[in-house]
């Protein structure tokens, strides 16, 4: 089975920061991944597709990179509508999330 | 307008068995795949079986495999989950979701259907 770990699990940050979660496979998924954000109470959203393609609708202050074993999701300036937990999912052999980010109000 | 809307989930024993439904609309249901996904009560996300629009083909997470059959009706727009055996460890809230086979993510969920195995 192919291990999806993030880093760091919780983050503090304030509005306005520069703000990059990792995402790291335990083997090579090209570029099938995804990145989804989640906020209490609600079902996650689909943010990136194939690592790097933001979906419709999404703000560009999002940005996705990365290819094989290590991935990025950067939020350029975090806005208070941004503070939420954030998965990556692989699509290489079946699926698997990683345990989740979650980004919190410093 | 992309619905989906769970329902079925309830308080089961340890051993019984239970089927989810999920309601779609606002898509050609019979077109896309769809998948049902589950989190545990204050824990991360976790696939659970897949089905094909195409050609049924079904996949299971190795945690419910044998015990979970995922169907479709496509003439009612309906994706089921049929749980059985279930465990303390299939406690969750349980999300429907489209599946998107070209790029492997899921472009809509739904809002959950919560299930509890507990005696």
């Amino acid at each position: 089975d192919i291990q999806m770990t993030q880093s760091p699990s919780t983050l503090s940050a304030s509005v306005g920061d520069r703000v990059t979660i990792t995402c790291r496979a335990s083997q090579s998924i090209s570029s099938w991944l995804a990145w989804y954000q989640q906020k209490p109470g609600t079902a996650p959203k689909l943010l990136i597709y194939e690592a790097s393609t933001l979906e419709s609708g999404v703000p560009s202050r999002f940005r996705g990179s990365g290819f094989g074993t290590d991935f990025t999701l950067t939020i350029s300036s975090l806005q208070p509508d941004d503070f939420a937990t954030y998965y990556c999912q692989q699509y290489n052999t079946y699926w698997t999330f990683g345990q989740g980010t979650k980004v919190e109000i410093k | 307008e992309v619905q989906l809307l769970e329902s079925g989930g309830d308080l089961v024993q340890p051993g019984g068995s239970l089927r989810l439904s999920c309601a779609a609309s606002g898509f050609t249901f019979s077109s896309y795949d769809m998948s049902w996904v589950r989190q545990a009560p204050g824990k991360g996300l976790e696939w659970v079986s897949g089905i094909r629009g195409s050609d049924d083909n079904t996949y299971y997470a190795d945690s419910v495999k044998g015990r979970f059959t995922i169907s479709r009706d496509n003439s009612k727009n309906m994706l089921h989950l049929q749980m059985n055996a279930v465990r303390a460890e299939d406690t969750a809230l349980y999300y429907c979701a489209k599946w998107r086979y070209s790029s492997g993510d899921f472009d809509y969920w739904g809002q959950g259907t919560l299930v509890t195995v507990s005696s």
